[in-house]
């Protein structure tokens, strides 16, 4: 699993809060990645990072921001919560090695209300 | 783990029979085809990955083929076993150089004893 813990692992919060999601991982890995998964849609690419303060977004970035002050920490924040934001959101690192096999983390589950 | 209650399509196998997963890709661009397994209440697992410079490519117990022509990617599980009932993911990699992949909505394979 390359070392990558999510926190928090469940959080409930309300319309309009700012919310910000943590991915920390002990491998070193230079790229890393946030996706949120729906039903129906599978994983969904919301922004990257290819090193630190390196960021792009990906396909369903608006209403999300990311930053990367160190390798092995990659925050995802919400600015304003809303309903569809509700998800389950996973964070992903590459294999500097290979640059093909990438290595997720165990999932938050977000409830916007 | 978390995971999300998918509505995806299904695909029954007897135990001990083959598995064949598809999947359709879109860019004709797209250099690098992965296939991933996630478990219930987990982040995704690399199985097995393929160039667009290949057609087959083998590992154990699984199969994968891309036929560029089509556009078309398969994976085939040999002997399944109820361990691989899972949802399997393929993904691609549109942009040579910018490693952002792409997944595809996903099959749910069920193992029947």
């Amino acid at each position: 699993d390359a070392g990558i813990t999510q926190s928090p692992r469940h959080k409930v919060t309300e319309t309009g809060t700012p919310v910000t999601l943590r991915c920390h991982q002990t491998e070193n890995h230079r790229y890393m990645y946030w996706y949120r998964q729906d039903p129906g849609h599978g994983l969904r690419l919301i922004h990257y990072s290819y090193g630190v303060k390196d960021t792009d977004k990906g396909e369903v970035s608006d209403g999300y921001s990311v930053s990367r002050s160190k390798t092995e920490d990659f925050l995802l924040t919400l600015e304003s919560a809303t309903s569809s934001q509700t998800s389950v959101y996973f964070c992903a690192t590459l294999a500097d090695s290979t640059l093909n096999e990438q290595f997720f983390g165990p999932g938050t589950r977000l409830t916007v209300l | 783990g978390e995971s999300v209650g998918l509505h995806l399509p299904t695909l029954s196998v007897q135990e001990g029979d083959n598995s064949i997963i598809n999947c359709a890709y879109s860019n004709s661009a797209s250099d690098y085809f992965i296939w991933y397994k996630q478990e219930s209440g987990k982040g995704p697992q690399f199985i097995i990955d393929i160039r667009s410079n290949m057609d087959k490519r083998q590992g154990q117990r699984v199969t994968v083929l891309l036929n560029k022509t089509v556009k078309h990617l398969s994976l085939q599980i040999a002997a399944t076993q109820p361990g691989d009932s899972a949802v399997y993911f393929c993904a691609d990699n549109p942009s040579s150089g910018t490693y952002k992949y792409i997944f595809g909505t996903g099959t749910r394979l069920k193992v029947l004893a």
